[in-house]
């Protein structure tokens, strides 16, 4: 079935580590997205990617990293430089398209997110 | 800039209820309005969609028309079950391949 993967489900990091989430696409979309949900709270944008190879910081992209080396892969790294990375992370990804895609809507599509916990 | 206002939860009704969900808008032009829902330790699932002034989206006994005049894509159900429960969140994209921006969310719990 097509749709988007994230993996682990849930991780726990440690104090000054580094951790990377997986997220994949068989949706052949162009777009990918990853946003970060605090418990009570709406959806912040972290990284955002338009095109293969090339990505922009969203509102809160201090102490992230991303990489978009294949189309249907946009692994997340929280840093050691993220302070307070607890928090449900969420990658979805989209199909910008042409002016008809822009008539039907241009609709982000969701993972079932990763919970990460720092211990 | 764009943003998105739903009105403050936790709503709760008793089950076959009327459900209304208020959502407001800022953005020039003509964005794409959405509502998703998640339920419990899930992601988000689209709900329904509206991509131009009057247009109405539905699904699963939900609506919400988008009203241009009034900036706002009010989420209903005539009669809601405790199924129904999760949180609700209203979202607008401007341009196609632009960002998501969505509102604060709105927690619903439905009583048996």
């Amino acid at each position: 079935d097509g749709g988007i993967t994230q993996s682990p489900k849930y991780l726990f990091r440690k104090e000054g580590q580094n951790v990377t989430l997986s997220c994949e696409q068989n949706l052949n979309h162009d777009a990918m997205y990853w946003y970060r949900q605090d418990p009570g709270q709406g959806l912040r944008l972290i990284y955002y990617s338009q095109i293969v190879n090339d990505f922009q910081k969203g509102d809160i992209a201090e102490g992230y990293s991303v990489s978009r080396e294949k189309k249907e892969s946009f692994p997340l790294t929280v840093t050691s430089a993220q302070k307070n990375p607890t928090a449900f992370y969420l990658c979805a990804s989209s199909m910008p398209g042409d002016r008809t895609e822009r008539l039907s809507g241009n609709t982000i599509y969701f993972g079932e997110g990763s919970w990460l916990t720092v211990v | 800039g764009n943003s998105v206002t739903q009105m403050e939860g936790p709503v709760t009704l008793s089950e076959e209820a009327f459900l209304t969900i208020n959502c407001t808008y800022t953005a020039t032009g003509y964005p794409s309005l959405f509502w998703y829902v998640q339920y419990p330790g899930e992601g988000l699932q689209l709900l329904l969609k509206a991509t131009k002034a009057d247009d109405k989206g539905s699904n699963k006994g939900f609506e919400a028309t988008y009203r241009k005049e009034t900036t706002s894509f009010h989420l209903e159900k005539g009669s809601v079950q405790v199924s129904d429960s999760a949180v609700y969140f209203c979202a607008l994209i401007k341009n196609q391949g632009g960002k998501l921006i969505f509102g604060q969310g709105t927690e619903l719990s439905v009583k048996p």
